[in-house]
């Protein structure tokens, strides 16, 4: 079973800042995918990344796929509070997916 | 388009008991699954089926059952509950592997049901 790290665990930002969360593992994923989960709600689908070394901007969000496709980072440029949520990812193209435990990331205003 | 919807939202029961949850699928997703969602554990898978057929099944006791009805609908049912099994759960609905757009896997992911065990 692959494992994935997410890190850091927790993040709590001011309004404008700019953040990294890093999904890593010792395994080769055939693709990732990023969800956001607010509270009282299911995760939602943000991204999913293929091919190593692989780029995704969604708005503020960008999405990178690391060249030997064992890790993925997700930055959020100029953080506002509507960002807040839990941050998870998965290793997809097998079943079931693998999840990682998440950052829950915290935009102060 | 509706998305995915499960019922109950809300469910408290006492140790011993046994529960039913519902998930309808977005339409047109014939896959489901089922996951639980702890603060230490995170997102675990617990099964998933296809066409009225358990597809996997994650590493939980057999307490923890499900099934899948010919309109895509599952429900899933825990027995004899113990205060361990108060979690968030999850129903995700998905196309299969290689079939329409996605072959990732990619899950549409309901509200949940937070069940609480007392």
């Amino acid at each position: 079973t692959q494992l994935l790290e997410q890190s850091p665990q927790f993040l709590s930002i001011q309004e404008g800042e700019n953040l990294t969360v890093y999904c890593n593992s010792s395994s080769v994923f055939s693709s990732l995918q990023w969800y956001r989960q607010e509270p009282g709600e299911g995760p939602v689908l943000l991204v999913t990344v293929v091919t190593g070394g692989e780029v995704k901007k969604l708005k503020r969000l960008t999405f990178q796929f690391g060249d030997a496709r064992k890790d993925s980072s997700l930055h959020i440029t100029a953080a506002q509070p509507g960002d807040t949520g839990l941050y998870l990812c998965a290793a997809s193209g097998n079943t079931p997916l693998v999840f990682g435990k998440g950052t829950r990331l915290s935009v102060i205003a | 388009k509706a998305g995915v919807t499960q019922t109950p939202r809300y469910l408290i029961k006492t140790r011993g008991q046994q529960v039913t949850l519902s998930c309808s699928p977005i339409s047109g997703h014939r896959s489901v699954s089922w996951y639980q969602q702890t603060p230490g554990q995170g997102l675990q898978f617990l099964f998933e089926y296809f066409s009225e057929t358990q597809r996997n099944k994650g590493n939980f006791p057999g307490r923890f059952s499900g099934r899948q009805f010919s309109n895509s609908r599952s429900e899933m049912n825990v027995s004899t509950l113990e205060l361990g099994d108060s979690a968030l759960y999850l129903c995700a609905s998905s196309l299969p592997l290689g079939l329409g757009k996605s072959s990732y896997n990619e899950q549409f992911f309901g509200p949940g049901t937070r069940l609480t065990v007392l």
